[in-house]
């Protein structure tokens, strides 16, 4: 049980354009979702909150206006990288959770994005 | 906010010999550590965690100790083999599903 599945796995695309990542809990319902970004031989660091039927808590540093996160329902969340150029190329994974008395959070396999 | 600095960076350990990875944090209210361990390209996998009404956790050769009072917390693999070679990620949150804070990462590497 817990399985998160993200789509697309891999994503190139031109700078200037728009990227969508969806981020699926498959056989659970999340109330919140993490957005995570991964650059080579680096740490995760947290994007934003994404909770269902509110805004999302962006971390600071992180363009709200660049990458617009909708969690429009209780297995869904996106991410869209809007006006996308390559210093955005990097690992992007999301993460959910079961149930707030439950510490674990379970992790998508992540997006590789490249911009070219 | 939460802080985690994680060391060391790398670390190559014999097979069979023991590995440690030590994590500090910051905040005093955080109550849930977890470890991962992560492959290049994958996600991060959780291998142990512990939560900070205990001191100690061990599964099979992995184990993690806490010392609250210090704000610190290890990682201590045995016996290791090749396939333990990965990167190990640290974390720390306030529990309840709150978001994590990750230590910047160790890249175990264990030799035949």
């Amino acid at each position: 049980g817990a399985v998160v599945s993200q789509h697309p796995s891999r994503v190139i695309c031109k700078s200037g354009t728009s990227v969508k990542i969806e981020c699926r809990s498959l056989d659970f319902q999340a109330t919140t979702m993490f957005w995570y970004r991964q650059f080579p031989k680096q740490s995760l660091m947290l994007m934003a909150t994404s909770n269902e039927g509110s805004k999302a808590t962006y971390e600071q540093g992180v363009e709200k206006d660049k990458f617009l996160i909708n969690h429009a329902s209780l297995t869904l969340s996106t991410l869209t990288v809007t006006s996308a150029h390559p210093e955005d190329s990097s690992f992007y994974i999301c993460s959910a959770r079961v149930d707030p008395l439950i510490y674990e959070q379970y992790f998508g396999p992540g997006t590789r994005l490249t911009v070219t | 906010g939460e802080n985690v600095e994680q060391h060391p960076s790398t670390l190559s350990v014999q097979e069979g010999d023991s590995a440690v990875i030590k994590c500090t944090y910051s905040d005093s209210a955080s109550n849930y550590f977890p470890w991962y361990k992560q492959e290049l390209g994958k996600r991060p996998q959780l291998i142990i965690d512990i939560r900070s009404n205990v001191g100690e956790k061990k599964d099979q050769r992995i184990a993690v100790t806490l010392n609250k009072t210090a704000k610190h917390f290890s990682l201590h693999i045995t016996e290791t083999q090749p396939e333990d070679s990965a990167v190990y990620f640290c974390a720390a949150s306030t529990g309840g599903g709150n978001k994590l804070t990750f230590g910047t990462g160790t890249q175990l590497k264990v030799e035949l």
